[in-house]
């Protein structure tokens, strides 16, 4: 148990269905991530929400929403997927200085959400 | 964002010290090098971090040149369930990148 759940743990859904990945962290942290992994390839981080701010990723598609209420839940809303978006979805948390520091704080990560779309 | 190679996958036997290396030449002045172990089904999990020198914890050592243009993992005495994806993560704050990763396999 690393602190960090994800719900569900696998997910399959057509192309047409809306759906969404639920994240939270008891760690009291205060940024968390997106990552997509898929085979064959490195880590992707998708989002980063840090002190309360959301970092844009604009190489990230639309059909990936991402919403962080508070500083313990993170959601990855899902639509109009392809059959390419099919991967591991993970979640982290940290705890990350301010600004203007290199720092880099020990992420925490969650068991991931393996997703098919079909 | 620095860019960063590794190698695919290594070998190795039981019992012998694991070194594997990562290359990171456009690393910024603020960047940390941290190392990442992952199990399959598994997230990620922190293995060590380091700014320059050497570190060491009670499962690795990370050793970095002076022009920490490159970093290096050592596993001390593996075993069989060392046998993990060895990733290399160079960057600070909200500015960060994970290499390919290292496929390690253990023999007995």
């Amino acid at each position: 148990e690393t602190g960090v759940t994800q719900t569900p743990r696998h997910l399959v859904m057509g192309m047409t269905n809306k759906k969404s990945l639920k994240c939270e962290q008891h760690l009291g942290h205060n940024a968390m991530y997106w990552y997509k992994q898929s085979a064959k390839k490195p880590l992707e981080l998708m989002f980063v929400y840090s002190l309360e701010e959301r970092v844009e990723n604009n190489s990230v598609p639309s059909r990936f929403s991402p919403e962080c209420p508070n500083s313990s839940h993170l959601f990855l809303h899902l639509h109009t997927l392809q059959p390419e978006d099919s991967a591991l979805y993970l979640c982290a948390s940290s705890q990350e200085r301010p600004a203007g520091y290199g720092y880099l704080g020990e992420q925490y990560f969650g068991p991931g959400t393996r997703l098919t779309v079909t | 964002l620095a860019k960063i190679t590794q190698p695919i996958s290594m070998d190795s036997y039981e019992g012998q010290e694991v070194n594997i290396t990562c290359s990171h030449n456009n690393i910024a002045t603020n960047d940390y090098i941290t190392w990442y172990q992952q199990f399959p089904s598994q997230g990620p999990r922190f293995i060590i971090q380091g700014y320059k020198t050497k570190v060491t914890n009670e499962v690795a050592s990370l050793f970095i040149p002076a022009d920490r243009k490159s970093s290096t993992l050592s596993l001390p005495r593996v075993s069989l369930s060392d046998t993990a994806v060895y990733y290399c993560l160079v960057g600070g704050g909200q500015n960060f990148v994970f290499g390919p990763g290292t496929r390690l396999s253990v023999l007995p």
